[in-house]
């Protein structure tokens, strides 16, 4: 069964200063890849995805992930935060044979003047 | 265009009654999803339809849950007795298998606290 790993529950970090969130998934097949964000008190909003061709893929907001294949990775980046990335990131996989997307346990980006 | 619309954003009700969340997916998506989410058990999927039937209902807590999708734009989760237990954050998603690598679009929430 797919699954998928945020090692860190937590990320803080001052505004302006670069931040990954890990995101490791466990798959031998092909898979969709995804980073949802949740801004308190709303719903999942899809931030960016990877399905094919360029393993680097960006937001309209300036994060952006790489799809790691070898290390079965999807780490989210951006290289300077604002106070209103403060939110819950969850990554998420999917697989070609199935429409379910496996979530993460989500990382909570919290950004501090 | 309309994104997934949930009804009641919030609802307060007493333990034992019953609850009824509605959901309308977005206009030609065939895969409609519910999940719940808890600070103590994260994002979790209860079930999924595809084409307005059940393809996987492993994460229905219990009998007290059911859901229904009677047509392509309408499904309910409802809750019957309610328990404070299942205060939680109940959302709505819905996809169009095959497509953008099935990308799924949540709803904003059902907010719901039971006393």
């Amino acid at each position: 069964a797919q699954s998928v790993t945020q090692l860190d529950s937590q990320v803080p970090v001052f505004e302006e200063a670069p931040v990954e969130l890990r995101c490791n998934y466990s798959s031998s097949v092909s898979v969709y890849l995804f980073w949802y964000v949740q801004y308190p008190n709303q719903g999942l909003q899809l931030l960016l995805k990877y399905l094919s061709g360029s393993t680097l893929v960006e937001s309209i907001n300036g994060f952006e992930a790489e799809f790691n294949k070898s290390q079965t990775s999807f780490h989210l980046r951006k290289p300077s935060v604002h106070i209103s990335d403060t939110a819950e990131y969850f990554c998420a996989v999917s697989d070609y044979d199935t429409d379910k997307l496996i979530f993460g346990t989500g990382t909570r980006l919290q950004v501090f003047p | 265009d309309a994104g997934v619309i949930q009804s009641p954003r919030h609802e307060v009700t007493e333990m034992g009654q019953e609850v009824t969340l509605r959901c309308k997916p977005i206009s030609g998506h065939n895969s409609l999803f519910w999940y719940r989410q808890t600070m103590m058990r994260g994002l979790e999927l209860l079930i999924y339809f595809n084409n307005n039937v059940p393809i996987d209902d492993s994460g229905m807590p219990e009998d007290r849950f059911s859901a229904k999708m009677p047509n392509a734009s309408f499904s309910t989760l409802k809750i019957q007795p309610s328990e404070p237990r299942d205060s939680a954050v109940y959302f709505c998603a819905s996809s169009l298998r095959g497509a953008e690598g099935n990308t799924i679009y949540f709803g904003e929430g059902s907010w719901l606290t039971v006393v």
